[in-house]
């Protein structure tokens, strides 16, 4: 069974530029979920799907960024324009739905490492 | 405010040396606790978890870790590290329940000498 995958695994863009980051989850799993890692930091939730509805966007740092999921598949994360400090590296996870005791775990990607220039 | 304190940003040890990393969280409710580990190039992978029960934890790769609620602490441990367990590992606390985001400590970098 294929993990979660994530595209580009690395990307390099200007400040101003639009950049689109793409993952697809586990198949089956109704929950994908955005995490991002600025240089030195922890790793930060941004935001939870539960099939093609936003769950939890709390995380979400400004309308700079974008985050689709048609059909409840994969999911798309745009930012647009792009500032220096949103460099980092951006993780998507899945997990199923409700689970034993509630309990999902969460099934991450190899991530992708965005630079603003 | 929830969150979770790893203190150690980088260790390093001997092959076959014990390992200890710590974690501190800081949760409203009792929390679901995590190890995750990334090795270069890969995802996180789950170490091991503690929802309840038992507060010593068995995970993959003969690592484990203990609960300890009046230190708010879930520390993980491995009596002989090995060379392929360099890598960086995070502490997590997610909800008492389904879904919900993961809250992440800084990550320690483990580096082994031979």
């Amino acid at each position: 069974e294929a993990g979660v995958t994530q595209f580009p695994s690395h990307s390099v863009i200007e400040k101003g530029q639009t950049v689109t980051l793409r993952c697809d989850p586990i198949s089956g799993h109704d929950n994908l979920y955005w995490y991002r890692r600025v240089m030195g930091k922890e790793i930060k939730f941004l935001l939870h799907f539960v099939k093609e509805s936003k769950q939890d966007e709390s995380g979400m740092p400004n309308n700079r960024f974008l985050a689709e999921r048609t059909g409840g598949t994969y999911s798309t994360l745009k930012v647009q324009p792009a500032e220096l400090e949103d460099s980092g590296v951006y993780f998507c996870a899945s997990s199923q739905g409700r689970g034993l005791a509630g309990y999902n775990e969460q099934f991450f990607g190899p991530g992708t490492r965005l630079t603003v220039l | 405010a929830q969150s979770v304190t790893q203190p150690d940003i980088h260790i390093t040890v001997s092959e076959g040396a014990s390992l200890e990393l710590r974690c501190n969280y800081s949760y409203g409710a009792t929390p679901y606790l995590f190890w995750y580990v990334q090795s270069p190039g890969q995802g996180l992978q789950l170490l091991l978890k503690y929802f309840s029960g038992d507060t010593l934890v068995q995970g993959i790769k003969g690592f484990e870790a203990e609960f300890k609620r009046s230190q708010s602490s879930f520390n993980l441990r491995k009596p002989s590290v090995h060379w392929s367990d360099a890598a960086e590992y995070f502490c997590a606390v997610g909800p008492n329940g389904p879904g919900g985001k993961l809250i992440f400590g800084q990550g320690t970098e483990l580096s082994v000498k031979p």
